[in-house]
Order: structure tokens, then sequence, then C-alpha cells
């Protein structure tokens, strides 16, 4: 069964920084790309970044693009989102998601989603 | 960057009933590298419809998706009690990489 399991969450003053984790199992880790996505209070989704199999290849969001790094350690098949500079408009529910690409220069679709984690910036 | 617009915003209908929800792109979407997503209140997404018209594991038939370029629906052909959600259409055939969502229909029951 494919389990998704974000942690690290919680209150962060503005320019602050935060390190969310996504522990992973039930499936072939290094064969898939992985993916954060937000939701901000009683908001839509948002996405926010992607990291390849290999972790090779990197994507971002123009909002987060600078400030957040996206990694992964396939050796303890979990998957990071180190956020700096944070402002209050990074607010939000985080998720991490499976990602199923097209192509290796994709984000793709997700198919398995965590529970989510909480980041709020306020002062 | 893509963006996605669905329709309605709320959708009002009861259980039994047909619901048909739009998402509209502002420019194709390359090879119909549209999904479609169901949310409950305090839980993540869950995926119901890849590649526009495919079903992922595990979602009933009575969910099915169609369209190309443009226009995208996503049909309930009748509607149960867990249904009722927020649905979101999500495309990621963009270049370079990225992916936009919708700003999501929420079906609520009449």
């Amino acid at each position: 069964e494919v389990q998704l399991l974000e942690s690290g969450g919680g209150l962060v003053q503005p320019g602050g920084s935060l390190r969310l984790s996504c522990a992973a199992s039930g499936f072939t880790f290094t064969s898939y790309a992985m993916t954060w996505v937000r939701q901000a209070p009683g908001k839509g989704l948002e996405w926010v970044s992607t990291i390849s199999g290999s972790g090779g290849s990197t994507y971002y969001a123009d909002s987060v693009k600078g400030r957040f790094t996206i990694s992964r350690d396939n050796s303890k098949n979990t998957l990071y989102l180190q956020m700096n500079s944070l402002r209050a408009e990074d607010t939000a529910v985080y998720y991490c998601g499976r990602s199923v690409r097209y192509t290796s220069s994709s984000v793709g679709y997700f198919d398995y989603w965590g529970q989510g984690t909480l980041v709020t910036v306020s002062s | 960057e893509i963006v996605l617009t669905q329709s309605p915003g709320t959708l009002s209908l009861s259980p039994g009933e047909r619901a048909t929800l739009f998402c509209r792109a502002s420019q194709s979407v390359s090879s119909s590298y549209l999904a479609w997503y169901q949310q409950k209140p305090g839980q993540a997404p869950r995926l119901l419809i890849y590649g526009a018209s495919s079903r992922a594991t595990g979602i009933p038939d009575r969910f099915s998706g169609s369209g190309s370029g443009t226009d995208f629906t996503l049909t309930i052909s009748r509607l149960e009690p867990e249904d009722f959600a927020v649905y979101y259409c999500q495309q990621y055939g963009s270049s370079p990489p990225s992916t936009t969502f919708g700003q999501g229909t929420r079906l609520e029951i009449k």
C-alpha cells in the first residue's frame, strides 16, 4: 500500500525557515518523481515544486523560486522541502504527492497524496 | 502559463441526479494531459481521472471524463451521497515543466 506521510509543519515568523519532510513507503521510491502542492486556508490547490526520481531535475513555481528547495534522500525514501524567506502568503497546508509523468521532463499528475502538514507564517 | 477556468463555481444537485462539471483552458492542453481530483473537507485530494478520460484505480464507473483541446468535462452519472465535495481539474502538459489547477467546483447537496 502506497503511503506518504508529511511532517515538519508549524508556526514560523516572516523571514524564517522551515523544512518539510515526506516519508514514502509501499512503492519503489526511485522510480517516481515527487511533488509538493499547497493549499492556502479556504483556497484552491497550487503546485509548488517537483523533483525527478534521481533527484537530478527540479522544477519550481515562480512564486517560490529562489526561496524553496526541493530534494530527496532515496536511501531513506524521503522527500524534503526547504523553505526560506517565508512570507505570510506561504501559509498553507503542504501536501506531497507521487507524480506520474508522461516524459522525463514533465511534472505529471498525482496519483497518491499525503495527508498534508500545515505551515503558518505569522508574527 | 495555462489558466484553467472551472464552471460552475457551485453546483447544487440531489443524490441520484447527473452532475456535469466543466474545465476550460486558456490554450490547448497538449495530448489531453488533463486530470480531475475530488477533495472532501479536511482530506487530501484524490485522483479521479487522468489523460482526460482514463479512470484512476478504484474509481467507480459513474465518474467519466471527456474533452480535448481547451474544453473538458467531468460527468458523474448518478450522484451518491459521498460524491458531494470539491472537484479540481489540472493540466500537466506545460513546457517548460509546470502544472496548473482550476479554481474548483463545489458540488453540494440540494
